[in-house]
């Protein structure tokens, strides 16, 4: 089983929809992250989590919003997804000397 | 926005030959680190680095923490159709800080 488990691998939704995409980890790890990747763009920040009471925004949180339910558990949600929110998120944790572990990824579409 | 240049973009290469590519910054860093994204899945860590002038290698991959801390490179010997993938370079400012990362450099390889 991976370590770092993102659900849905997949989704395609409309605009205007909320979305949630979900991540768990098995690795122990206190901090945990999401990221967006775009062709061209790497890997941009949107939320952070240092511990469980702990949320910070990244570079592109506007959007978007995070709940950081347990220590294993860290969701990122779209309250109202529009088109140019299509990409491949990617949750990550981490222990304090940086090195990321990232989950499998999630593929949105909004139509 | 990115804080590391990584360049080139993207390498389209001969079976066999070396590969070569950097990641500058105007910063200093304490840590560099190199990741490596299969299609399909989320970035793996391949080599961490963690003391200037440092050179580790990991199998055909060789990656060098740069003298002056603001630059790091990864040398991949005789390619294989497996290399293909795209590379990121992350780097730690300080212990505890989250990684920034490159925009990521695509290699392809022709058999």
């Amino acid at each position: 089983d991976a370590d770092v488990t993102q659900t849905p691998r997949n989704r395609i939704t409309k605009t205007g929809k909320r979305i949630m995409l979900e991540c768990s980890q098995t690795k122990g790890h206190d901090r945990m992250y999401w990221y967006r990747q775009d062709p061209g763009l790497g890997l941009r920040l949107i939320y952070y989590s240092f511990d469980v009471k702990d949320i910070n925004k990244g570079e592109i949180s506007d959007g978007y919003s995070v709940s950081r339910q347990a220590q294993a558990k860290f969701s990122l949600s779209l309250e109202s997804a529009i088109p140019n929110q299509t990409a491949l998120y990617f949750c990550a944790t981490s222990d304090p000397t940086g090195e990321l572990f990232f989950g499998e990824g999630s593929r949105l579409t909004v139509l | 926005g990115q804080q590391l240049n990584q360049s080139p973009q993207s390498m389209f290469i001969q079976e066999g030959e070396d590969v070569s590519m950097n990641c500058t910054s105007s910063s200093i860093f304490n840590t560099w680190l190199w990741y490596k994204q299969d299609p399909g899945e989320g970035p793996v860590l391949l080599i961490a680095l963690y003391k200037a002038g440092e050179l580790t290698s990991n199998g055909r991959l060789t990656a060098q923490f740069g003298i002056t801390r603001k630059d790091s490179f990864l040398n991949i010997s005789a390619s294989i159709p497996s290399d293909v993938g795209i590379y990121f370079c992350a780097g730690q400012r300080e212990y505890g800080n989250k990684l920034v990362f490159g925009a990521g450099t695509i290699l392809r390889v022709k058999s």
